[in-house]
C-alpha cells in the first residue's frame, strides 16, 4: 500500500518560472516530511523538510508548504533553473529519531533553458 | 569526507544465486539503513542496522537480510534471487540521535540485475 503518493510524474517548466511539485500521505502517524532530489547514477540528496508542527518552510529558491488536514505537502521552486532538472522524491518519517523513510515514487522535472 | 560509499557498482546475478552488497557509512555516523528502488518506483525501506543489530524492517522477505560490522560498515544479503529482485540498492546513513529526525545521507547505489 503506497502511504506517500506523487502524482503527474513529470513537469516540464521554463527556466525562471515557477515549479510546483505536490506529494499525498495517508498514514497519519508521519511526523516529518521531506523532499530529496536525485541525479542519474547518484543516490538521492536531501533538499529540504517540515515537520507536522509547521505548515511552511523555506531554504532559498525552495519552499514546503504542508497542509496537515488534508494530508498534503506541496514544493516550490522559484525560480526554475536548468540545474534542477532531476527527479525529485517526495519522504515521510515517524517520530522520535525512527528514521524509517516512506517514499512517493518521484517526479521528473525537467527546467527548459 | 568520502560520504557513504557502496560496492559494487553493478552487478549481474541469475535466478537463485546470492548476493552480497556493501556500504561504508559517512564518517560519524552509526545507522545504516537499505532501501531497493524497483524501475520507475521510489525506494522501498528493507531493514535499519544500529549497533550490529537490525532495529527496524520492511516489508521484505527473509532472503533478505544483513550485517553491521563494529566499524557501523554494513553488508546486504539477498538469497535465492529472483527476477523482481533486479532493482537499485541504495544505503543511507545517519548519526542515531533521538530528535524529531536524524537526516539521511544516501550512496550512488547497486545496480542488481537478475537474469
Amino acid at each position: 500500500d503506497q502511504q506517500v503518493k506523487q502524482n503527474s510524474p513529470s513537469l516540464s517548466v521554463q527556466e525562471g518560472r515557477i515549479s510546483i511539485l505536490n506529494c499525498d500521505y495517508t498514514n497519519s502517524m508521519f511526523d516529518y516530511f521531506l523532499w530529496y532530489k536525485k541525479y542519474p547514477a547518484e543516490g538521492p540528496t536531501f533538499l529540504i523538510s517540515i515537520s507536522s508542527i509547521k505548515d511552511k518552510n523555506e531554504d532559498g529558491r525552495f519552499t514546503v508548504f504542508l497542509n496537515k488536514s488534508a494530508k498534503h505537502l506541496s514544493l516550490h521552486i522559484v525560480p526554475s533553473q536548468p540545474g534542477d532538472s532531476a527527479v525529485y522524491f517526495c519522504a515521510a518519517s515517524g517520530k522520535n529519531g525512527n528514521n524509517r523513510l516512506a517514499f512517493g515514487k518521484g517526479n521528473q522535472v525537467v527546467v527548459i533553458p | 569526507d568520502a560520504g557513504v560509499t557502496q560496492s559494487p557498482t553493478h552487478l549481474i546475478k541469475t535466478r537463485g544465486q546470492q548476493v552480497t552488497l556493501r556500504c561504508s557509512p559517512k564518517s560519524g555516523h552509526d545507522t545504516v539503513s537499505w532501501y531497493q528502488q524497483a524501475l520507475g518506483q521510489g525506494p522501498q525501506f528493507i531493514f535499519q542496522y544500529y549497533e550490529e543489530e537490525e532495529r527496524q524492517r520492511g516489508n521484505f522477505p527473509d532472503r533478505f537480510s544483513g550485517h553491521q560490522f563494529p566499524n557501523y560498515s554494513s553488508e546486504l544479503n539477498v538469497n535465492a534471487l529472483l527476477l523482481g529482485d533486479s532493482a537499485l540498492y541504495l544505503c543511507a546513513s545517519s548519526l542515531k540521535i533521538l530528535r524529531d529526525y536524524n537526516e539521511q545521507f544516501f550512496g550512488p547505489g547497486t545496480r542488481l540485475t537478475v537474469l
